[in-house]
């Protein structure tokens, strides 16, 4: 089974801000990487799919890098709707499915 | 529009046994697989399994395994989690979700959730 370990656990910053969250798996999953938001009582909402590219409707401040073992997301410039829990998601190496254990972005 | 639903999520005591149902729309059914995904209260996202778009292949989660089956029904565009033998720590929010393309992929399309409690 492929971990998923995100750091920092919660990182806190200013809206306008630059966020970078990080995602490192114990083993390559080449490029399929993807990110999620959640906000409290939601489902999450996909960010980013294939390490790097912006799911539909999401705004070019959410960018997303990285092969093999390690990736970013990162939020250029932070709005106060950011300010969420974020999870890494691969699906290269299934059964089973794994998601990290998330980041909370918390207003500072 | 695409859409999921699901339903079926209610407190249940331990040993006992629950059906929940996730109801699709807005998308060719049967060319997608349909993961289910919980989260315990507090906690992160756990895949539980998935089921291929014409029913075929099936996948579990250790932790589930031989517990819960997973189906579907492409003439109702709906799929089914059968979860048995449920214990306390599968108290969950329940999501259903379809994958970019595929039986296997990024997420892009969640239901709301369900809420199972396991408690006597």
């Amino acid at each position: 089974e492929i971990v998923l370990t995100q750091s920092p656990a919660t990182l806190s910053l200013s809206p306008g801000e630059r966020a970078t969250l990080s995602c490192r798996a114990s083993q390559s999953v080449s490029s399929y990487l993807a990110w999620y938001q959640q906000k409290p009582g939601q489902a999450p909402r996909l960010l980013i799919y294939d390490a790097s590219n912006r799911a539909t409707g999401i705004p070019a401040r959410f960018s997303g890098s990285g092969s093999g073992t390690d990736f970013t997301l990162i939020i250029s410039r932070l709005e106060p709707e950011d300010f969420a829990l974020y999870y890494c998601q691969q699906h290269n190496n299934w059964p089973p499915i794994t998601f990290g254990q998330g980041t909370r972005l918390e207003i500072k | 529009e695409v859409q999921l639903l699901e339903s079926g999520g209610n407190l249940v005591q331990p040993g006992g046994s629950l059906r929940l149902s996730c109801a699709a729309s807005g998308f060719t059914f049967s060319t997608y697989g349909i993961s289910w995904v919980r989260q315990a209260p507090g906690k992160g996202l756990e895949w539980v399994s998935v089921i291929s778009g014409s029913g075929g292949s099936r996948y579990y989660a250790d932790s589930v395994k031989g517990r819960f089956t997973i189906s579907r029904d492409n003439s109702k565009n709906t799929v089914y989690l059968q979860m048995n033998s449920l214990r306390a720590e599968d108290t969950a929010v329940y999501y259903c979700a379809r994958p970019i393309f595929g039986v296997v992929n990024a997420l892009d399309y969640w239901g709301q959730g369900t809420l199972v409690t396991v408690s006597s």
